[in-house]
């Protein structure tokens, strides 16, 4: 049972160029996230999705997109990426809010230069 | 908004002692509250969780506090084993259709053998 995986776990960009956060889970979690985590901040959501083909912004929105094409993945992208989105993202599922087996995957550092 | 902080950024601690992490929160209508481990280079853990009709709950070596007239919440960890040496986030959510958690920015615990 892999959980939560991530894909790529490291990442290296220029300025502008885009790029696309691969989320999967395989738990048949209806609800998934998005979050990035800044060094000495706690986590923050971007987006979140209460099922397939539905998508939803959080706190920091700005400059990312998303798509839940099939339940058991998201996707983060990034249109035109800039060095404030130079952070660690992560991915989590939960069957349901706030249930106690919210599951995190292991993350991914994206670098802007 | 929801705002959480007493952030105290590192603890040291003897193994075998315990340990106590805190946290306080702003807004008197969370009414859910979720500890997390997380390891270097790891996507975040569920430690335990605590729901507002509670103000106590355990689980193996560790126990959560909550005191909803002071807006706190505490984490003790009994016994305290080099593998505890972690960042502990706390992470406050409400009900009523929301899928936020606002995180702390976490406290890095170090376990001196």
């Amino acid at each position: 049972n892999a959980g939560v995986t991530q894909t790529p776990k490291f990442r290296v960009l220029k300025t502008g160029q885009s790029m696309t956060l691969l989320c999967a889970q395989d738990m048949n979690h209806e609800y998934m996230y998005w979050y990035r985590q800044d060094p000495g901040m706690g986590l923050r959501l971007i987006h979140y999705s209460v099922g397939e083909g539905t998508t939803a912004k959080g706190e920091v929105p700005d400059g990312y997109n998303v798509s839940r094409l099939k339940k058991q993945n998201f996707l983060l992208g990034l249109e035109s990426a800039a060095p404030s989105q130079t952070s660690v993202y992560f991915c989590a599922s939960n069957l349901r809010p706030w249930n106690t087996e919210a599951f995190f995957g292991q993350g991914t550092r994206l670098t802007v230069v | 908004g929801e705002s959480v902080g007493l952030h105290l950024p590192t603890l040291s601690v003897q193994e075998g002692d315990n340990s106590i992490i805190n946290c306080a929160y702003s807004n008197s209508a969370s009414d859910y509250f979720i500890w997390y481990k997380q390891e270097s280079g790891k996507g975040p853990q569920f430690i335990i969780d605590i729901r507002s009709n509670m103000d106590k709950r355990q689980g193996q070596r560790v126990t959560v506090l909550l005191n909803k007239t002071v807006k706190h919440l505490s984490l003790q960890i009994a016994a305290t084993q080099p593998g505890d040496s972690a960042v502990y986030f706390c992470a406050v959510g409400s009900g009523a259709g929301s899928y936020q958690l606002t995180f702390g920015k976490g406290t890095k615990l170090s376990v001196i053998p």
